[in-house]
């Protein structure tokens, strides 16, 4: 399968733990994408990286929100502290940079957080 | 933020029967995104859009990239059991950039 892998899909954690998702882009792709998805709503913009550089974070992005992209591949997201207004789905998405029908986004499955 | 207005929020149609449905942006747009998205899962990528007045179909689904820019529309044709879920517009000001997405058209068909 090269489509984009999210992991956990699930992950139930009680209110003021830390928890960190990974996210695996199409093999090709520099660019990644994470997105907030809370239930009725599309998705919302947290940030982006453009190969290892982080090139734009949301206001949604609070201080315990940290993401990583070490070697340009793939990525993690971190929550730390987190709160019942975090449960969400936390979508990841990739694209390809560059040319006409270049920064197309296919997502993830998406990881499932509860806050308890 | 950029605005996008979808609509309508939800249909429920007969099997056989045609659905269309749009997005109004505040904004001019360069690129068009139409996703479906099934319960628990992520959006999938039915129809991507890049200029001003394309027409681009993927079977049963056509989408076109408004003149304006600033709209586009989905239109599904004879429904089926399957065609079931959400469906989300996106779109994108500057080449390289973030998408907005609308809030989703929830569509139910009866068989």
């Amino acid at each position: 399968d090269t489509g984009v892998s999210q992991d956990p899909r699930h992950k139930i954690t009680k209110r003021g733990q830390n928890v960190t998702f990974r996210c695996d882009p199409i093999s090709e792709h520099n660019r990644l994408y994470w997105y907030r998805q809370t239930l009725g709503q599309g998705p919302e913009f947290l940030t982006y990286f453009q190969n290892e550089a982080q090139l734009e974070k949301s206001r949604l992005l609070s201080d315990r929100f940290s993401a990583e992209r070490p070697k340009g591949s793939f990525s993690t997201l971190e929550i730390q502290r987190t709160e019942q207004g975090d449960s969400a789905m936390y979508l990841c998405a990739s694209s390809l940079s560059g040319g006409q029908g270049a920064d197309t986004q296919y997502f993830g499955p998406g990881t499932r957080l509860t806050v308890l | 933020g950029q605005q996008l207005n979808q609509s309508p929020q939800s249909m429920f149609i007969q099997e056989g029967e045609d659905v269309s449905m749009n997005c109004t942006s505040s904004s001019i747009f360069n690129t068009w995104l139409w996703y479906k998205q099934d319960p628990g899962e992520g959006p999938v990528l039915l129809i991507a859009l890049y200029k001003a007045g394309e027409l681009t179909s993927n079977g049963r689904l056509t989408a076109q990239f408004g003149i304006t820019r600033k709209d586009s529309f989905l239109n599904i044709s004879a429904s089926i059991p399957s065609d079931v879920g959400i469906y989300f517009c996106a779109g994108q000001v500057d080449n390289f950039n973030k998408f907005y997405f609308g809030s989703g058209t929830k569509l139910n068909v009866k068989p």
